[in-house]
């Protein structure tokens, strides 16, 4: 079965911060993701990257980067907390072929007060 | 870029069949995906369409037709346990996944 940990169930931040959260796949899978998941608005791409080292930004990579220097880990980095960050941020992974099913994980709910 | 529609609710009820619309817009289309998420949970994989077609998993159905940019989930003999959001996603170029805002279901008795 394939794993996806995120490093944090919870999260509380203030405003300001540099906020990192982490991802581990153990499927060796080519493409990872971040979502965030907020009520109304469905899950947003925020960025993915299909191999080591190569990122690309999703619709709302603003006030967010990634980085990805191993096959199985991929972090998100909120250079500069704000409020309107907070929200459910899920990281999920993907084989190569197009019909391989994204695999998530549970989730990291970050407040930013 | 790519956008995607879904009615925002359907309510059921149990026993009988739903049907959930997806019209999407892209630049660029490898195939159409869709996924279930309860409450409290992570999304889980249902489906995935390619080609035009119905695409059928026990209960659930799936349909593409890609001249109208459109599909839908089709989930018979409904039960209580279906009571979840279900999301339609495009998969695009370089395997970039663009979810809709998804489809809370509720099933009543």
């Amino acid at each position: 079965d394939v794993k996806v940990t995120q490093s944090s169930r919870y999260l509380v931040k203030r405003t300001g911060e540099k906020v990192f959260l982490e991802c581990v796949q153990d499927m060796d899978h080519e493409n990872m993701f971040w979502y965030r998941q907020d009520p109304g608005l469905g899950l947003r791409l925020i960025y993915f990257s299909y191999d080591v080292k190569m990122k690309e930004k999703g619709d709302i990579p603003e006030g967010y980067s990634v980085s990805r220097e191993k096959k199985e880990r991929f972090s998100l980095i909120l250079e500069s907390a704000s409020t309107n960050q907070t929200s459910m941020y899920l990281c999920a992974s993907k084989g190569s072929s197009y019909n391989s099913p994204l695999h998530f994980g549970n989730g990291t709910r970050l407040t930013v007060t | 870029g790519q956008s995607l529609e879904q009615p925002s609710e359907v309510t059921a009820v149990e026993g009988a069949i739903v049907q959930i619309n997806c019209t999407y817009q892209t630049s660029g289309f490898y195939g159409l995906s869709w996924y279930q998420q309860h409450d409290g949970g992570a999304p889980t994989f249902l489906s995935y369409n390619a080609l035009d077609g119905l695409e059928e998993t026990g209960r659930f159905s799936s349909f593409l037709s890609r001249s109208d940019s459109y599909g839908y989930l089709l989930l018979q003999e409904l039960q209580m346990k279906d009571s979840a959001s279900y999301f339609c996603a495009v998969i695009g170029g370089y395997q970039k996944v663009t979810f809709g805002i998804g489809t809370k279901l509720q099933v009543i008795p």
